[in-house]
């Protein structure tokens, strides 16, 4: 166990639906990842948060927003839902944000369903 | 941009064969790499990283700048190193890019 957690596990929802994933980091760490993993894609960074500020993006979709709050969670929206956001959507925490060679501790992904 | 290319979706070996796992990469900075493992029902986790030159779990990985390479490797398989691998290239922010991966299966 790495201490990430994420919820729902699960989650079928409708396609044009607005759906919100939820990863609590590891106590004391600052930074937050999101990952798309798809079966035609891999492995895809969407964005990185740190210390409730945004520190970097990937291939993020424009109907795709995040945020960190206070107490460090993260939040990742997902809207106007299509059937190609379909994936495995992981979060991972580090302690820090940049130019440190810090591993990444994953949490068990949510497994989003769009129909 | 960066971009990480593991040729191999999949690969089987047998029982104390050695296994490598290949990895390129192509980015314009100074590479940090990474390979990180996927066990059966669990989360993906740090296998090892180059910076740290060390062997975990019998493997070892060497970064090769000349040939933009970094291949997992292991002298004997054994059944319990049958997972998913990703090979992941870290940018200035930490942010890791993952290649699609490589899911090796150990035959007994």
């Amino acid at each position: 166990d790495s201490g990430v957690t994420q919820t729902p596990k699960h989650l079928i929802t409708a396609t044009g639906q607005r759906v919100t994933l939820r990863c609590s980091p590891r106590s004391g760490d600052l930074s937050v990842y999101w990952y798309q993993q798809s079966l035609d894609q891999g492995l895809q960074f969407l964005i990185q948060y740190y210390n409730g500020e945004e520190r970097a993006k990937g291939n993020i979709l424009e109907r795709f927003s995040a945020q960190q709050f206070p107490d460090l969670h993260s939040e990742l929206n997902l809207s106007s839902l299509e059937l190609g956001d379909s994936a495995l959507y992981f979060c991972a925490s580090s302690p820090q944000g940049a130019r440190d060679s810090y591993e990444q501790y994953f949490g068990p992904g949510t497994r989003l369903t769009v129909t | 941009a960066q971009r990480v290319t593991q040729p191999e979706k999949l690969l089987s070996v047998f029982k104390g064969a050695p296994v490598e796992l290949k990895c390129n990469y192509s980015y314009s900075g100074s590479p940090e790499l990474f390979w990180y493992v996927q066990y059966s029902r669990q989360r993906l986790q740090l296998l090892l990283r180059h910076i740290s030159r060390e062997s975990i779990k019998g493997f070892t990985a060497d970064l090769n700048k000349g040939e933009t390479s970094f291949h997992l490797k292991k002298p004997f398989a054994q059944e319990e190193d049958s997972a998913m691998y990703y090979c992941a290239l870290q940018t200035g922010a930490n942010n890791l890019f993952f290649g699609t991966g490589t899911r090796l299966t150990v035959i007994p």
